[in-house]
């Protein structure tokens, strides 16, 4: 079985500061693992995956992620963020393996200041 | 095309009441998901769905909950004797069957149990 914890529930920071929201997983076997976002009033969106490969991903909006297997992580980070990055951000993760079930972390609440 | 499509998008109803929850997936995906979202409480894994295979109902809280897919598409979430801490947003999501798609969320059903 997998788990995730995001170890921070709320991060706020001032506009076009760096940005770093942590990410840990456990899992007994290789895993999956993503970031999805979900801004005021709306649904949830992929933000970006890491499958295989490269262990530094990009995705949308500047955002980029490092898997670490060493450390089970999976911090997420932007060097400059926006007030239009507020967004509660979550952290998943599924194994490789026969089950194709989809583990969400708790979420952090991303507030940007003016 | 047409996203994922839930219903009713408000649901208010008096404990004790039994309670159905409609998800119309995107046309195609083969994997479906509900996942119960709870103030502060991330993303609850409920159940998945992944063509005619067995779902896997491990996050289901109580024998209250139940759930079915019909005909590889529509599914319907069930509560029986709804409680209180049953109030949530109910989350639906589909995806193709590569483990590494996204998954589309619904709006989602609020569901408030007074």
């Amino acid at each position: 079985a997998q788990s995730v914890t995001q170890l921070d529930s709320q991060v706020p920071v001032f506009e076009e500061a760096p940005v770093e929201l942590r990410c840990n997983y456990s899992s007994s076997v290789s895993v999956y693992l993503f970031w999805y976002v979900q801004y005021p009033n709306q649904g949830l969106q992929l933000l970006l995956k890491y499958l295989s490969g490269s262990t530094l991903v990009k995705g949308i909006n500047g955002f980029e992620a490092e898997f670490n297997k060493s450390q089970t992580s999976f911090h997420l980070r932007k060097p400059s963020v926006h007030i239009s990055d507020t967004a509660e951000y979550f952290c998943a993760v599924t194994g490789r393996d026969s089950s194709y079930k989809l583990i969400f972390g708790s979420g952090t609440r991303l507030l940007v200041r003016p | 095309g047409a996203g994922v499509s839930q219903s009713p998008s408000n649901k208010v109803t008096e404990k004790g009441k039994d309670v159905e929850l409609r998800c119309d997936p995107i046309s195609g995906h083969t994997a479906l998901y509900w996942y119960r979202q709870s103030l502060g409480q991330g993303l609850e894994f409920l159940i998945y769905f992944q063509g005619n295979s067995a779902p896997d109902k491990s996050g289901l809280p109580s024998d209250r909950f139940s759930a079915e897919r019909t005909g590889g598409s529509v599914s319907t979430l069930t509560i029986q004797r709804t409680q209180q801490e049953d109030s949530a947003v109910y989350l639906c999501a589909s995806s193709t069957r590569d483990r590494g798609s996204p998954l589309h969320f619904g709006n989602g059903t609020r569901l408030t149990v007074t």
